[in-house]
């Protein structure tokens, strides 16, 4: 059973401060991997994708995966309380669309 | 990136009917998905919809519960049959993104059956 583990949280974090959200996956023949928010109520929102080792920026997103130990993390920057929502870790195996969803991570930013 | 539709945007069904969610893309895509999105929980892949061929379904669901059409490149439609309350949860459709196996989500349906 291929799976993708989140902490459920909630991951608290004062407003400016960097949260740091992890995920790790079972099967090794993973090779893109992509983060969603998703705010109470609506759909999922993508942030970012990252599909080699290492780190990739997007403004206040960085996406850092690591193959060989099997997680992606999500850091958020200068946390806003806009930023709170659930963050959920996608990850699709080699050259399929065939996403396996985390449970996602509650954030929340206190102002 | 696309602009993905929904109808209906929500509905509440009586148990042992069927609802038809339609998903509109303002873009011609090869690949749209229908996911399933069931309280406080995360997202499951029901079926893959490739124009021109048959729906691809994942384990767990069948075509006769969820009917899939995807009679051209903008749009599906996905039929939730013979309803339960255990049923009644979000279902989003999702299209291909411009990046490598990236994905877009509509708005979803919210479905209660009771």
């Amino acid at each position: 059973q291929k799976e993708v583990e989140q902490n459920s949280g909630p991951l608290s974090v004062p407003e400016g401060a960097i949260a740091s959200l992890n995920c790790t996956y079972s099967d090794r023949v993973s090779q893109s991997f992509f983060w969603y928010r998703q705010y109470s109520g609506k759909s999922p929102e993508l942030i970012m994708s990252i599909y080699s080792n290492g780190d990739k920026e997007d403004g206040r997103f960085t996406a850092q995966l690591n193959k060989a130990s099997q997680y992606v993390s999500l850091l958020i920057r200068d946390s806003q309380p806009s930023d709170s929502a659930t963050y959920l870790c996608a990850v699709a195996t080699s050259g399929t669309y065939k996403y396996i969803f985390g449970t996602g991570t509650r954030l929340k930013v206190l102002a | 990136s696309a602009v993905i539709s929904q109808k209906p945007s929500r509905d509440i069904c009586q148990r042992g009917t069927s609802l038809t969610i339609q998903c509109q893309v303002d873009s011609q895509v090869t690949m749209m998905f229908w996911y399933r999105q069931q309280p406080g929980q995360s997202l499951t892949l029901i079926a893959t919809a490739n124009q021109g061929s048959e729906a691809t379904y994942e384990s767990g669901f069948v075509i006769d519960k969820f009917p899939i059409s995807r009679p051209n490149l903008t749009f599906s439609t996905l039929t939730v049959s013979n309803m339960s309350p255990e049923d009644s949860s979000i279902y989003l459709c999702s299209v291909e993104g411009a990046g490598a196996h990236e994905q877009y989500f509509g708005p979803g349906t919210r479905l209660t059956v009771t």
